[in-house]
């Protein structure tokens, strides 16, 4: 059964640095998503991407997130400088349009 | 503002004593509303899309029913392995951004 994939699993970095999170999508999807989860908090969303643009973005996806799709297979999701409260599990979702397949999460660390 | 409300915020069954998870909506234009489950430190899994006031679905032990205010996830004779935080989401109309709520986490002791 195809699964979202997110690489990597974990991330540490120092503040300020930029980080890159990689997501592959299940193939036959059009419809991709990022979100966050801070620890024993709830799942946010941030951002929502269809047919190669933006559809929509939370509050929380300032200027220093920004999403692509570089090719026809991987999903980035990437902060410019990061800071100490962007520590969270951030999953990619993918699906058809009115459902979505999360894939494992990538732990971010920020020190 | 469009809120998704999930209660209880936990519940510790006997396994085998069946009971039900609450989602409550105030959104305009529901579109859909979803149920995953999360197991710590893992992605949500999907589990149900429900569209319309009057709709079931069912899945093993478990059943999803939706009215025009909330969602009900029953789960009948549980099981410890169905120990997790279930999620509720909801799709309104004209946004591709899916709200979820806090989730409910269920502990199932043997």
């Amino acid at each position: 059964e195809p699964e979202v994939t997110q690489t990597p699993s974990h991330q540490v970095t120092q503040m300020g640095q930029e980080v890159i999170l990689r997501c592959v999508p299940i193939s036959n999807h059009l419809y991709f998503y990022w979100y966050r989860q801070i620890l024993g908090q709830k799942v946010e969303f941030l951002v929502s991407f269809y047919n190669n643009e933006i559809s929509e973005k939370s509050e929380i996806f300032d200027d220093q997130f920004s999403v692509e799709r570089p090719d026809g297979s991987n999903f980035t999701l990437k902060i410019r400088s990061t800071k100490l409260e962007d520590s969270a599990m951030y999953f990619c979702a993918s699906g058809p349009a009115d459902t979505q397949y999360f894939g494992p999460g990538t732990r971010l660390t920020v020190l | 503002e469009d809120q998704v409300t999930q209660s209880p915020e936990a519940l510790r069954l006997q396994e085998g004593e069946s009971s039900s998870l609450n989602c409550s909506y105030t959104v305009s234009g529901l579109r859909g509303l979803f149920w995953y489950r999360q197991d710590p430190g893992k992605g949500p899994e999907f589990l149900f899309t429900l569209y319309s006031a009057g709709e079931e679905k069912e899945k093993e032990r478990l059943k999803a029913t939706l009215t025009k205010k909330e969602s009900f996830l029953h789960i009948t004779a549980p099981k410890p392995e169905d120990s997790a935080t279930y999620l509720c989401a909801v799709l309104i109309y004209n946004f591709n951004k899916f709200y979820f709520g806090s989730g409910t986490k269920l502990n199932v002791k043997p």
